[in-house]
């Protein structure tokens, strides 16, 4: 057990829907992430948290729409998403955003959009 | 930015043979070389990393080399076995965080038994 928790695994959402994903860490990390997989493409960053601030958006359109309450749980937002947003979401958790280290993945939340 | 090619997508190899999976990177300033294992319908795991002031480094029968002359990595596994059937993502990146990395497009290594 890696100690990071996605809900739900599974969603499958309109486009008109609005809809969230959670992950929650307990590992007492400081930094958190959401990432996209999609099949045949690399991991894609989508965005990051340090110490519940947002410090970067990889250009990400504003459809997703993150929250960090505080710095164990995160929450990517969804709203009028489209087809081709269908993709694995994974969350993620690292010590600190300054070194380079490990990172702790969810199992994913498996996104359908219809 | 960084660019990180990984090949090749797809490996398959007999139990017992020996895998090899290749990177290259773009940016001279990258100093952190992780691989990460996704196994179906699981989370990527962290295997097996290295840092620049290395050039190999050995972890039962995963190895993982760098070259930083010609910009490229490799994930070495011996005897296979069933369980390393999975998909492997490299990834390249500064010291700046995981937000500096960027990840291959991962290799399917099937293991034939």
């Amino acid at each position: 057990e890696t100690g990071v928790t996605q809900t739900p695994r599974h969603l499958v959402m309109g486009m008109t829907n609005k809809k969230s994903l959670k992950c929650e860490q307990h590992l007492g990390h400081n930094a958190m992430y959401w990432y996209k997989q999609s099949a045949k493409k690399p991991l894609e960053l989508m965005f990051v948290y340090s110490l519940e601030e947002r410090v970067e958006n990889n250009s990400v359109p504003s459809r997703f729409s993150p929250e960090c309450p505080n710095s164990s749980h995160l929450f990517l937002h969804l709203h009028t998403l489209q087809p081709e947003d269908s993709a694995l979401y994974l969350c993620a958790s690292s010590q600190d955003r300054g070194n380079a280290g490990e990172l702790f993945f969810g199992e994913g939340s498996r996104l359908t959009v219809l | 930015g960084e660019n990180v090619e990984q090949h090749p997508s797809t490996l398959s190899v007999q139990e017992g043979d020996s895998a090899v999976i290749k990177c290259t990177y773009s940016d001279s300033a990258s100093n952190y070389f992780p691989w990460y294992k996704q196994e179906l319908g699981k989370r990527p795991q962290l295997i097996i990393d290295i840092r620049s002031n290395v050039g190999e480094k050995k972890d039962q029968r995963i190895a993982v080399t760098l070259n930083k002359t010609a910009k490229h990595f490799s994930l070495h596994i011996t005897e296979t076995q069933p369980e390393d059937s999975a998909v492997y993502f490299c990834a390249a990146g500064t010291g700046g965080g995981a937000d500096g990395l960027t990840f291959g497009k991962g290799t399917h290594l099937i293991i034939q038994p």
